[in-house]
């Protein structure tokens, strides 16, 4: 069962724009995850917030969370082209689970 | 270097084989995991393990087998009851929730094809 959806399922700019994506969720969580996939290789863990956690920032990574929505958000500033990649969220549910639960990708490409 | 590995990048299997993918950490995390990718897809939970000796299974498990011999390798048995095994393969290892932050480490997949 997949319980986050990404929005969009591909996004295109250009180098130096920023580039955000969505994850919408169902139920209840302990934490949300972003991770990053290069064509072909493992995934590479980006950042967690928790559920009491609204917004964190990592570089030039920011992530928001809305547990009253179940949606979370992943914005890349000032994006280059080696940010090339798919984006995926991943949700733990409450619980004490040490499931992740992945959705199915936001697939971004900068152009140089 | 800490990290998780997986062996071999690339496999052909022919109908009606068993295969077996090899999955080593020496990150000292008790908790590992295998996932099955499809091309444009997420990640799908085929076998997790928290502990030597015992595993559960995921979304996906027929078809697959796995064995927690040693904290530090899960090795993942695609049988020929698999339908439809041509995916690429990753594992994945954390601590347990109890123990702080649960982020997964990824190896570098198997990519495993059917002739």
């Amino acid at each position: 069962s997949q319980q986050g959806e990404e929005d969009p399922q591909a996004l295109s700019i250009q180098e130096g724009e920023n580039a955000t994506m969505n994850c919408s969720y169902k139920t209840s969580i302990n934490n949300l995850q972003w991770y990053r996939q290069n064509s072909g290789r493992g995934l590479v863990h980006l950042i967690l917030i928790r559920s009491n956690e609204r917004e964190k920032h990592s570089g030039r990574l920011r992530v928001t969370l809305d547990t009253s929505k179940k949606s979370s958000s992943l914005l890349i500033t000032a994006s280059r082209a080696a940010d090339t990649a798919s984006y995926f969220c991943a949700t733990a549910t409450q619980g004490g689970s040490e499931k992740l639960v992945f959705g199915k990708g936001t697939k971004l490409t900068v152009n140089p | 270097d800490g990290g998780i590995t997986q062996s071999p990048k690339y496999l052909f299997r022919k109908e009606g084989q068993n295969v077996t993918l090899s999955c080593e950490q020496n990150l000292n995390h008790d908790a590992m995991y295998w996932y099955r990718q499809d091309p444009g897809q997420g990640l799908r939970l085929i076998y997790y393990s928290q502990i030597v000796n015992d595993f559960q299974k995921g979304d996906i498990a027929e078809g697959y087998s796995v064995s927690r011999e040693k904290k530090e390798s899960f090795p993942l048995t695609v049988t020929s009851a698999q339908k439809n095994p041509t995916a690429f393969y990753l594992c994945a290892s954390s601590t347990l929730p109890g123990q702080g932050r649960n982020e997964q480490f990824f190896g570098p997949g198997t990519r495993l094809t059917v002739l």
